[in-house]
């Protein structure tokens, strides 16, 4: 089994849709969880981390679940702007050293 | 807060140069930065991790002779490639994290750099 699993997609979706991406990890020593969002030819940019309990972030919630090993990302409303490829991370190990998925690619048109 | 600069952000060199990248966090102070590589439509690929007065710890596969690493402040880390190949030809990305962050690892990600070995 890969370390960080994601459907690459892309997820097509029309402008005010909800959309859910989720990413499964293998190291259960796992500890820190994040999504990212990365454009065309740009660095990533940190979404949010994804704590235990769930939290939400406007129009974005992340959820983490152990048992299962995976997080998620729902974005409601989608925008226009949300055209992005979305990559989850995680860390592990005494220095926490980062894994990220290949990306989950999101277009939202018109 | 949390700004990440990297330089040069675009760099054509000629194969058999060496190219060095520099990576700086601007407002805050980072032990721990990682250099990273994408090609086209890849996932990040982590090469190594720096840390500050440190040799650099390498991934599997990522040659540490031909990515030189140094760290040599809080705020500054350059990967230098030697001898550069046309199939060194990537996106390269370093990250920081903040020393005196929430505690949770968040990184911080540079702009990148476009590298292009003719």
């Amino acid at each position: 089994r890969k370390e960080v699993e994601q459907d690459p997609g892309p997820f097509n979706v029309p402008e005010g849709a909800t959309v859910a991406f989720n990413c499964t990890y293998s190291n259960s020593a796992s500890q820190s969880f994040f999504w990212y969002r990365q454009d065309c030819r740009k660095e990533p940019k940190l979404l949010m981390s994804v704590y235990s309990s769930g939290n939400e972030d406007g129009r974005f919630t992340a959820q983490l679940n152990r048992a299962s090993q995976y997080i998620s990302l729902l974005i409601r409303d989608s925008k226009l702007s949300d055209s992005a490829t979305y990559l989850c991370s995680f860390a592990s190990g005494g220095s926490y050293i980062p894994t990220f998925g290949r990306g989950t690619s999101l277009i939202v048109h018109p | 807060g949390a700004v990440v600069s990297q330089h040069p952000s675009r760099v054509i060199c000629k194969s058999g140069t060496s190219v060095k990248i520099e990576c700086r966090s601007l407002d805050f102070q980072a032990t721990t930065m990682f250099w990273y590589r994408q090609f086209p439509k890849q996932s990040l690929m982590l090469m190594a991790t720096s840390n500050e007065g440190s040799k650099a710890t390498y991934e599997q596969g990522v040659e540490k002779d031909k990515f030189l690493i140094n760290h040599a402040s809080l705020t500054l880390s350059t990967l230098t490639v030697t001898s550069a190949h046309p199939e060194d030809s990537s996106f390269y990305i370093c990250s920081a994290r903040d020393l005196a962050g929430t505690g949770t690892h968040e990184q911080y990600f540079g702009p990148g750099t476009r590298l292009t070995v003719t």
